[in-house]
């Protein structure tokens, strides 16, 4: 089945650095979502987009929903410690969404 | 509140041994979905469903089997000729229209299963 590609795979930071990733696909996305997974749970969503070009932001978080409708990127500034977790990318397109591959983001106090 | 119930937290299984994971939801959803994750890995689908009695093969349906008899629950049997089940099982569900003019709409995941065969 198809999954998105996410990068960097994994990403280890010191608290207070900044953290950038993104999520590419070789086919157009109507929507692009980001969640996130704390260790030992259920995914959460964290930022939905919708329209190509959109910037939307929640408290540390920066989306944006690519030009080419084919990628997203998410930010986080200043990191914490609880931001550590898997970070998932998805696409929505018809009525299915299709995840990425995940980023492993690990922050050192 | 609304919300997606998966049990137990932590499941053992002797090997040769079915087993069913539970998965419930109260959000009126007509869409459920399971999930297989491994250790450093992303989502891969084992099953949805996108109405009762009815239910579509995801990518990794083999050694798995579900029912959908109503809207509400959505088990999981993983069954004895799933060679190797030991991973982290993540139910979800969502409205059957991703999209509609007031919004969009993702998927709400449960808290997880984990399986460990021993």
């Amino acid at each position: 089945g198809q999954q998105l590609n996410q990068s960097p795979q994994s990403m280890f930071i010191q608290e207070g650095e900044d953290v950038s990733m993104n999520c590419t696909s070789s086919s157009i996305f109507n929507t692009w979502l980001w969640y996130k997974q704390d260790p030992g749970e259920g995914p959460v969503l964290l930022i939905a987009l919708y329209k190509a070009g959109e910037l939307t932001s929640n408290g540390r978080l920066t989306a944006q929903f690519g030009i080419t409708r084919k990628d997203s990127f998410l930010n986080i500034s200043a990191s914490i410690p609880s931001d550590v977790g898997i970070y998932f990318c998805a696409g929505r397109r018809s009525n299915k969404l299709i995840f990425g591959t995940g980023t492993l983001l690990a922050v050192q106090p | 509140d609304g919300g997606i119930t998966q049990s137990p937290k932590y499941l053992f299984r002797k090997e040769g041994q079915n087993v069913t994971l539970s998965c419930e939801q109260n959000l009126n959803h007509d869409a459920m979905y399971w999930y297989r994750q491994d250790p450093g890995q992303g989502l891969r689908l084992i099953y949805y469903s996108q109405i009762v009695n009815d239910f579509q093969k995801g990518d990794i349906a083999e050694g798995y089997s579900v029912s959908r008899e109503k809207k509400e629950s959505f088990p999981l049997t993983v069954t004895s000729a799933q060679k190797n089940p030991t991973a982290f099982y993540l139910c979800a569900s969502s409205p059957l229209i991703l999209a509609t003019p007031t919004g969009n709409y993702g998927y709400t995941f449960g808290s997880g299963t984990r399986l460990t065969v021993v």
